[in-house]
C-alpha cells in the first residue's frame, strides 16, 4: 500500500494568511493526487484533483502543485470558511489511501 | 445535481453483518466511466477507503478488510451496497458513499454519511 504523510498535523493561521500543507507519498504516484476539505459533521469536499486541477465551484484561492512523491495544497488568503481539516488522497493505485489530515485552526 | 444518500441500521451487534445502501439520484449509476465507493471515518479519526465498484462491475477492496467486505450494485434501483461481516467495535465509524470519476481516481460526490455503532 502507498502511505500518505501530511504535515503539519495542525496549523494556526489568521484570516488573510497564506497557508501551505504538504503531502508526501511513500512511492511515485505521478500526478494522481486529490485534496479534500472537511468541516465538522460534514462529508469531505473535493477541492483539487490530479494534483493541480481545481474542482468546479472551488474558489481560486485554493491551488495544488507537485508530482511524484511531494505535493502541496496552498490557500493564498485564508477566509473564515476555510477553517477545516484537509486530507490528501493518492489516486494512483488500489488501495486508495488518505493522509492523516491537517487541521487549520484560527489563530 | 447528483445526490447520494446512505441508509441502514445505526446499531449493529458484534459478530453480525453491517449492511448499508447508497441511493443515487440525479444521475444513473450505470453511467460509463464512473466508480462507486465506500469510505469510513471512526469518530475523531481520519478517512479509510473501504472499497469500490466500477461501472462494469469490477470490485476493488481494501486488503485490510477484503475478507469481510462485499460491494454490489443494483442498477434497477440506482443503488449500490456495502456488506461488512463479523463486525467489532473497531468498525464503529461514519460510513460515506461516494462517486469516483474516471478510473476510480478522486471522490467527487459524497453522501452525508451515516454513523454505525457496533455494540451489544
Amino acid at each position: 500500500d502507498i502511505q500518505m504523510t501530511q504535515s503539519p498535523s495542525s496549523v494556526s493561521a489568521a484570516v488573510g494568511d497564506r497557508v501551505t500543507i504538504i503531502c508526501r507519498a511513500s512511492q511515485d504516484i505521478s500526478s494522481w493526487l486529490a485534496w479534500y476539505q472537511q468541516k465538522p459533521g460534514k462529508a469531505p469536499k473535493l477541492l483539487i484533483y490530479a494534483a493541480s486541477s481545481l474542482q468546479s465551484g472551488v474558489p481560486s484561492r485554493f491551488s495544488g502543485s507537485g508530482s511524484g512523491t511531494d505535493f502541496t495544497l496552498t490557500i493564498s488568503s485564508l477566509q473564515p470558511e476555510d477553517f477545516a481539516t484537509y486530507y490528501c488522497q493518492q489516486a494512483n493505485s488500489f488501495p486508495r489511501t488518505f493522509g492523516g489530515g491537517t487541521k487549520v485552526e484560527i489563530k | 445535481q447528483l445526490q447520494l444518500q446512505e441508509s441502514g441500521p445505526g446499531l449493529v451487534k458484534p459478530s453480525e453483518t453491517l449492511s448499508l445502501t447508497c441511493t443515487v439520484s440525479g444521475g444513473s449509476i450505470s453511467s460509463s466511466s464512473y466508480y462507486w465507493g465506500w469510505i469510513r471515518q471512526p469518530p475523531g479519526k481520519g478517512l479509510e477507503w473501504i472499497g469500490s465498484i466500477s461501472y462494469s462491475g469490477s470490485t476493488y477492496y481494501n486488503p485490510s478488510l477484503k475478507s469481510r467486505v462485499t460491494i454490489s450494485v443494483d442498477t434497477s434501483k440506482n443503488q449500490f451496497s456495502l456488506k461488512l461481516t463479523s463486525v467489532t467495535a473497531a468498525d464503529t465509524a461514519v460510513y460515506y458513499c461516494a462517486r469516483q470519476g474516471a478510473g476510480g481516481r478522486s471522490f467527487d460526490y459524497w453522501g452525508q454519511g451515516t454513523l454505525v455503532t457496533v455494540s451489544s
